[in-house]
């Protein structure tokens, strides 16, 4: 298997502007996470999907944040009006089912810097 | 409710053992433990399913004592590359938390020569 795949990795953006990142997950995984981690922080949850359908969102996501799935394989995230504070490591995660106990598996991450 | 993970840091000489806990307040399903070098992902290391389950990965291995909602991750002769921080995630028991993880604030290892 490919590992997930996000892009870009690397993103600087004025403080309003939008961004989107992309996630691909390890194939045929129905179980998509999105986590953000800030540095010396524990990744924190965001958001998941099984399939297509987002079962889960965290208080952490804003309503300027929204993230999708459309047909259960990649997924996206988009903040609008970024500000300094979303300044972080976006993590995409991925596993087979959303059953208990399932492995879970990273991505290398995308980072975003709003100046 | 984040894991809390103990210690903070540690420092430690090639060869050298350590043992990183990790307590939930919460009943746990699972415990999964990573690894993370400076601006990479964190990697799987294993997960642990039930309570007194113990595994291991080469040098390293870890205990899940499901009734004290405790794990701790045993790392032996440490070597060079063990250096990173350490993170515990937690699987709690029931209803739709499963699948997601809530991870400790992470334990930096640092080994030296």
């Amino acid at each position: 298997d490919t590992g997930v795949s996000q892009n870009p990795r690397h993103k600087i953006t004025k403080r309003g502007q939008n961004v989107t990142f992309r996630c691909d997950p390890i194939s045929e995984h129905n179980r998509l996470y999105w986590y953000r981690q800030t540095l010396g922080q524990g990744p924190e949850f965001l958001t998941y999907f099984q399939n297509e359908a987002q079962l889960e969102k965290s208080r952490l996501l804003s309503d300027r944040f929204s993230a999708e799935r459309p047909k259960g394989s990649f997924s996206t995230l988009e903040i609008q009006r970024t500000e300094q504070g979303d300044s972080a490591m976006y993590l995409c995660a991925s596993s087979r089912t959303g059953g208990p106990g399932n492995t879970i598996y990273f991505g290398e991450g995308s980072w975003l810097t709003v100046v | 409710q984040q894991p809390v993970q103990s210690p903070q840091a540690v420092i430690l000489r090639e060869g050298e053992d350590a043992v990183i806990n990790c307590s939930s307040s919460k009943a746990l399903y699972s415990v999964h433990w990573y690894r993370q070098k400076h601006g990479e992902a964190p990697v799987f290391l294993m997960i642990l399913l039930k309570g007194g389950e113990q595994k291991g990965h080469e040098k390293i291995s870890a205990s899940f004592n499901e009734k004290k909602q405790q794990s701790s991750l045993y790392l032996t002769a440490s070597q060079l590359s063990y250096s990173g921080t350490y993170f515990c995630g937690t699987e709690n028991a029931g209803g739709t938390s499963y699948g997601k993880l809530t991870f400790g604030q992470g334990t930096i290892l640092t080994v030296h020569p």
